[in-house]
């Protein structure tokens, strides 16, 4: 089945620097999402990428949709303490398979 | 926009009896839903695909009489955890599809808050 090899598992950061995460596949995908969830709440979608090559911004986020349709990748500039929880990436494949396959999570804590 | 509700935010019941939860998408009309299990420090795990108006698609593994899915309005969708057991307790999150108008894009996956079940 399809699988997204997130990395890396967890961070452990000071406030003020930067951040990058991945994932990747051997498979080919149309959209790639990036979630964010804190403790006991549901994911919070931060960013969507849907053409190969898009790179996508919000706010200190920014997001990119690998050229292969295999990766993405997640900075977080100039981190501060709110930053902290787990950060998943999410892929579909096109047509009507509105499935997403989900990454196993970075875990991110920002020291102040 | 692209706000997911749900309800209870958690709950918890004795082994043996139905829970059911509430999953409604607020701002916006979503003829798929989906519904997902959370082990601590787990991924997401997807339960089953909501469709309004027809039956639930379920993943392998996951036990349809056991947890029974209605999808009946395009805004809300509910399952119910049948006899439910120890093993049951977890993290249940449902999400929406958003078609049209949502901020971060349409065609993606909304979530709810999460519904916290333990069964005692």
């Amino acid at each position: 089945g399809q699988q997204l090899n997130q990395s890396p598992q967890s961070m452990f950061i000071q406030e003020g620097e930067d951040v990058s995460m991945n994932c990747t596949s051997s498979s080919i995908f149309n959209t790639w999402l990036w979630y964010k969830q804190e403790p006991g709440e549901g994911p919070v979608l931060l960013i969507a990428l849907y053409k190969a090559g898009e790179l996508t911004s919000n706010g200190r986020l920014t997001a990119q949709f690998g050229i292969t349709r295999k990766d993405s990748f997640l900075n977080i500039s100039a981190s501060i303490p709110s930053d902290v929880g787990i950060y998943f990436c999410a892929a579909k494949s096109g047509g009507s398979n509105y499935k997403l396959t989900f990454g196993k999570g970075t875990l991110l804590t920002v020291n102040p | 926009g692209a706000v997911v509700s749900q309800h209870p935010s958690w709950v918890i019941c004795k082994s043996g009896t139905s829970v059911k939860i509430e999953c409604r998408s607020l701002d916006f009309q979503a003829t798929t839903m989906f519904w997902y299990r959370q082990f601590p420090k787990q991924s997401l795990m997807l339960m089953a695909t909501s469709n309004e108006g027809s039956k639930a698609t379920y993943e392998q593994g996951v036990e349809k009489d056991k947890f029974l899915i209605n999808h009946a309005s395009l805004t809300l969708s509910t399952l119910t955890v049948t006899s439910a057991h120890p093993e049951d307790s977890s993290f249940y999150i449902c999400s929406a599809k958003c078609l049209a108008g949502c901020q971060l894009g349409t065609d993606t996956q909304y979530f709810g808050p999460g519904t916290r079940l333990t069964v005692l």
